[in-house]
Parts: structure tokens; sequence; C-alpha cells
């Protein structure tokens, strides 16, 4: 059972424009939601997470989107760079009891020059 | 600096053999997990320990096994390798209190012929 489910599979973007990832979760338990960044022959690393008492959570060009009531959550980048190109995974967790991360599939971004 | 480590970094073995994943870490975390990657399925657990001789069974650990015999190791053991393991495998530590960032290894990439 899939817990957490990740759209699109990959994404190609254009330097400078918005890359938009999509999870949808339906553990209403989770109350931590991250977003790991992994780079070729690398392991994945933190990039950016949000609790559900916010809407939106912003870090420099990476914004996380959450809705709640809809149990989805989204990572959008601005201005996109090549160097931006890697896989994405959401991730969502019950905070304090389990501490385990429920992965999302990944998505596999590349931004052309 | 604090880091962790796996080795080897890469395997190749042969089918129903015995198999052990290294994974060491310096940053003192009670938390330890052991993933495997594959395409279309994002990152799965496979068995976590939440301290010394603290062991449990992940989503996919049929023919796997871990043990936790100090706080900063935590091997893989496949007992008898199948194609079907063939993956990239990833070592991940996370502090036992808050428990919500987990620091990844580089992977393990594994080939059972």
């Amino acid at each position: 059972q899939q817990q957490v489910k990740q759209s699109p599979q990959s994404l190609i973007v254009q330097k400078g424009g918005i890359s938009i990832i999509n999870c949808a979760y339906e553990n209403t338990a989770f109350d931590y939601f991250p977003w790991y960044q992994q780079f070729p022959g690398k392991g994945p690393a933190l990039l950016i997470a949000i609790r559900p008492d916010v809407s939106e959570k912003k870090e420099g060009r990476f914004t996380i989107s959450f809705n709640k009531s809809a149990k989805q959550f989204s990572l959008h980048i601005m201005d996109s760079q090549p160097g931006d190109s890697a896989t994405y995974f959401c991730a969502a967790l019950v905070s304090g009891s389990a501490r385990q991360l429920t992965f999302g599939s990944g998505t596999q971004l590349t931004v052309l020059p | 600096d604090a880091e962790i480590t796996q080795s080897p970094r890469h395997k190749i073995t042969e089918t129903g053999r015995q198999v052990t994943l290294a994974c060491h870490q310096t940053w003192n975390h009670n938390n330890m997990f052991w993933y495997r990657q594959d395409l279309g399925h994002g990152l799965r657990l496979i068995h976590y320990s939440y301290g010394v001789q603290d062991t449990n069974k992940g989503e996919v650990s049929d023919g796997y096994s871990v043990s936790r015999s100090n706080t900063e190791d935590l091997p893989l053991t496949l007992e008898s390798a199948a194609s079907s393991q063939t993956s990239v495998y990833f070592c991940a530590s996370s502090e036992s209190r808050v428990g919500e960032t987990q620091y990844f290894g580089p992977g393990t990439r594994l080939l059972v012929l």
C-alpha cells in the first residue's frame, strides 16, 4: 500500500522556469512532510520540510505548498537551474512515535540550459 | 565532521551467497535505518533500529537481517542473495529525540547474478 503518491515520475523544465512536483498522502496521522533531493551517485539529503499547521514554507527558490483538507503537498522550484537537476522525493512521518519516513516514488527533474 | 559511511560502494555476488553491507555513523544517533531504492518504488524501508540491541522489520524485510551491537554500526545481511535483491541500498540515521531529519549514506550498489 503506497501511502504517499508522487507525480510526475519525470519532469523536464527550461532554465528559469518553474518546476512543480506533487504528492498526496492517505494517513491523516502524518504531521511532518519533508522533501529530499538526490544527485546521481549520492544519498538523499533533506531539502525543505513543512508541518501541517502552515500552508506554505519558502526557502530561497524552493517552496512547499500544503493543503491539509486535500491531503496534498507540492514542491515548487522557482527560476529552475541546471544545477537543480536531480531526483526529488517527498516523504511523510508521524512525529515522535514511529520516526519512520514513508517516501514517494520520486521525480527525476531535468533542467535544460 | 560527523558522517555516515557505507561499504562496499559496489558489490557483485552470486545467487545464494550471504552478503553483508556495512553502515557506520559518527553522528552518535540512536536511530538507524536501511532502505532499498528501486526505480518506480522510491525508497523502501528494510529494517530499522532505535538503539543498541533494538531491531525492527520494515516494509520489505524478507530475506534481510540486521544486528545492532553498538551505536555506530548497523550491518545489513542478505541471508541468501536473490536476483530480486539487486538494488541500491542506503543507510540513514537520525537523532533519537526529534528523529525527523534523516541523514543518508552514499549508498551501496548491489548486483546479484
